[in-house]
């Protein structure tokens, strides 16, 4: 089964304060994804990267950075943090196939982040 | 720009009972798969099930599965014999397509709840 974690279920930070949240997954996937989760807003996507070194912007990536030196673990970068970012962040991974795409996405447990 | 839209924020069902969710997306791609995915409280992320669009049949997984109406782009989601760990939040998701990517687009969630 694929395993992806997430190194931490529950954080609080302070404003200004810089954040790394970590995610890893253990069935050698390609792509990986960070979300943010609000309630009556679903799943929005931060980043995603479709390689080592590789990422790309999702819908709402200001404020944030990543960062995939190793092919298993993304993380994400909160440079300074903010009160709004207030949320809980998933991490999912995936295999890269061709279009379309096909492939399920296997999501972590989640980081509920809580900015003071 | 790629949408999906799931218009009830929550649904119940009594224990037994058949509930369906319902999921329609915009798209002007015509071959392309769709997902439903399932979050119980506090528990990952799962896939419940998915829909290949070039398929006339409808997808089935136990007491899951779809109604998929391609020309008018809806695909919900039914669940016969509803259990009370049915209980979760219910996402539809379509691959939102941007030069190849694999990044998937959510609904905003349908809230199931079970009745004993």
């Amino acid at each position: 089964d694929v395993k992806v974690t997430q190194s931490s279920r529950y954080l609080v930070k302070r404003t200004g304060e810089k954040v790394f949240l970590e995610c890893v997954q253990d069935m050698d996937h390609e792509n990986m994804f960070w979300y943010r989760q609000d309630p009556g807003l679903g799943l929005r996507l931060i980043y995603f990267s479709y390689d080592v070194k590789m990422k790309e912007k999702g819908d709402i990536p200001e404020g944030y950075s990543v960062s995939r030196e190793k092919k298993e673990r993304f993380s994400l970068i909160l440079e300074s943090a903010s009160t709004n970012q207030t949320s809980m962040y998933l991490c999912a991974s995936s295999l890269q196939v061709a279009f379309p795409n096909t492939d399920t996405q296997y999501f972590g447990p989640g980081t509920r982040l809580t900015v003071l | 720009a790629q949408t999906v839209t799931q218009s009830q924020p929550e649904m119940s069902v009594q224990e037994a009972e058949t509930v369906t969710l319902s999921c329609t997306y915009d798209t002007s791609e015509s071959d392309y798969y769709l997902f439903w995915y399932k979050q119980p409280p506090s528990r990952q992320m799962i896939l419940v099930i998915r829909q290949e669009a070039y398929k006339q049949q409808n997808a089935t997984e136990n007491r899951f599965s779809v109604n998929f109406q391609k020309a008018a782009k809806s695909f919900s989601l039914k669940i016969s014999d509803s259990q009370l760990g049915d209980a979760a939040m219910y996402f539809c998701a379509y691959p939102g397509l941007k030069g190849g990517s694999e990044k998937l687009v959510f609904g905003k969630g349908t809230k199931l709840t079970v009745n004993p």
